[in-house]
């Protein structure tokens, strides 16, 4: 059974500049979450989509959105880069957004700003 | 979100259990205990959870004190791919929200 696929692994920018991460999660998973993860900061919970409807949202700026499609699949979209916007973006699966189920992560996006 | 406090890091022998304690004194009756590990240069990876019940699985098992405001993961022959930081996690009733800590980082000595 194929893992969560997220694409690009790596990822250069530059200030000001908008980036699109993919995610695909697992098959037959409906849940998908994002996350943040820095040295500073640790892993931190970006948003949730399930069944294509965004359920729950962290404490992140508008800039930081995202969207689920009818497959699934998920993007997240971070506008006008800075510099603090450097970290791993890790992506995550589940069945549902049950409170006892697992989630499943990605290797995650590595996204660089200069 | 309920809060979980854990050592910050752990050493172990190759083949020898581990024992990682997590305490979570506020945990509401409806949280369920989650415990993820992430290795270097990977996503977190799930390992276990329950809720008031000890529970076993191929990787680990989870003990859980009767008042459910700690809790015990034990890897029971560790090996080097154990090394990780293992984050223990309340998660609750409502959506997939999963709030981590600053996890136990174990370090497996051979």
């Amino acid at each position: 059974k194929a893992g969560v696929t997220q694409t690009p692994r790596y990822l250069i920018k530059t200030r000001g500049q908008q980036v699109t991460l993919s995610c695909s999660p697992i098959s037959g998973h409906r849940s998908v979450s994002w996350y943040q993860q820095t040295p500073g900061q640790g892993l931190q919970f970006l948003f949730e989509y399930f069944s294509e409807t965004q359920r729950n949202k962290g404490n992140f700026p508008g800039r930081f959105s995202g969207r689920q499609f009818s497959n699934s699949r998920s993007e997240m979209n971070v506008s006008t880069l800075e510099l603090g916007d450097s970290a791993l973006y890790l992506c995550a699966s589940s069945l549902d957004s049950a409170y006892n189920q697992p989630q499943h992560f990605g290797d995650g996006t590595r996204l660089s700003i200069l | 979100d309920a809060k979980t406090t854990q050592p910050n890091s752990m050493e172990s022998n190759e083949e020898e259990p581990v024992h990682l304690p997590c305490n979570h004194s506020t945990i509401s009756g409806t949280d369920y205990i989650h415990w993820y590990r992430q290795l270097p240069s990977q996503g977190p990876e799930y390992v276990i959870h329950g809720l008031t019940s000890n529970v076993n699985n191929r990787m680990a098992s989870l003990a859980i004190a009767e008042d459910r405001k700690s809790s015990t993961l034990i890897l029971h022959r560790a090996t080097l791919r154990d090394a990780a930081v293992y984050y223990c996690i309340l998660k609750a009733a409502a959506g997939n929200k999963l709030t981590f800590g600053g996890g136990t980082r174990v370090l497996v000595k051979p």
